[in-house]
């Protein structure tokens, strides 16, 4: 199984980033979204699709169509440069992680 | 307020063992995961313990070489890796799993990590 994420997503301050994540284990199962910065440990950002811990903006938000999870930051600012991962599992046994996107703010 | 600590990394030749440490402050009646991170391939989930350690799980990259365990009246997680190899070089993190009424909703607690560097 397997999670597939775009490696890079580049744009300009105020835009708008979407992330994908798509993959044939998540006909069944929820996905989950960490932001990850360089020297800290990564952050829970959205869990079962579109839910948002209560710490984080609502800039960040998440959907999903069919087998297609997606990852929308509102507005982006320089402070979001940062890897995004999403995460899934495989029945209730093993975890899966996407191979994260880079985002850089141009 | 949960917060993980981890420990133990270090430099090890190929083929050695190391065992890392995850301090939990606070409540321990949670299951834990460690999750690595490696330079070229992202976050890598490796292993996950429930509350009582009676359930264990591992990837398929360090099944049979890697083992979780925990000790809550240390509030301590751990982490013993043997038969190290140079792709097993990364940042390790402890995570806290977020379970509401049974329903999983991901980690929701991280380390800061610590690095491991397997040489050849």
């Amino acid at each position: 199984y397997e999670l597939t994420q775009p490696p890079s997503v580049s744009l300009s301050p105020g835009e708008t980033a979407r992330i994908t994540c798509s993959g044939e284990t998540l006909s069944d199962q929820y996905v989950h979204w960490y932001q990850h910065k360089s020297g800290q440990g990564p952050v829970l950002l959205i869990y079962r699709d579109r839910e948002r811990p209560s710490a984080i903006p609502d800039r960040f938000a998440g959907s999903r169509s069919g087998t297609i999870v997606t990852l929308a930051i509102t507005g982006v600012q320089s402070e979001d440069e940062a890897d995004y991962y999403c995460q899934s599992t495989v029945g209730s046994e093993a975890v899966i992680f996407g191979g994260g996107t880079r985002l850089t703010v141009l | 307020q949960v917060q993980l600590v981890e420990s133990g990394g270090g430099v090890v030749q190929s083929g050695g063992a190391l065992r890392l440490s995850c301090v939990v402050s606070g409540r321990t009646n949670f299951a834990m995961h460690w999750v690595r991170r490696t330079p070229g391939k992202g976050l890598e989930w490796l292993a996950a313990i429930s509350p009582d350690a009676t359930s264990k799980f591992y990837g398929d990259s360090v099944r049979g070489r890697f083992t979780v365990s925990r000790d809550n009246s240390k509030n301590t997680v751990y982490l013993q890796m043997s038969g190290l190899r140079p792709e097993d070089t990364a940042i390790y993190f402890c995570a806290k799993g977020w379970v509401v009424s049974g329903l999983y909703l991901g980690m929701d607690v991280w380390g800061l990590g610590t690095t491991v560097k397997v040489s050849s």
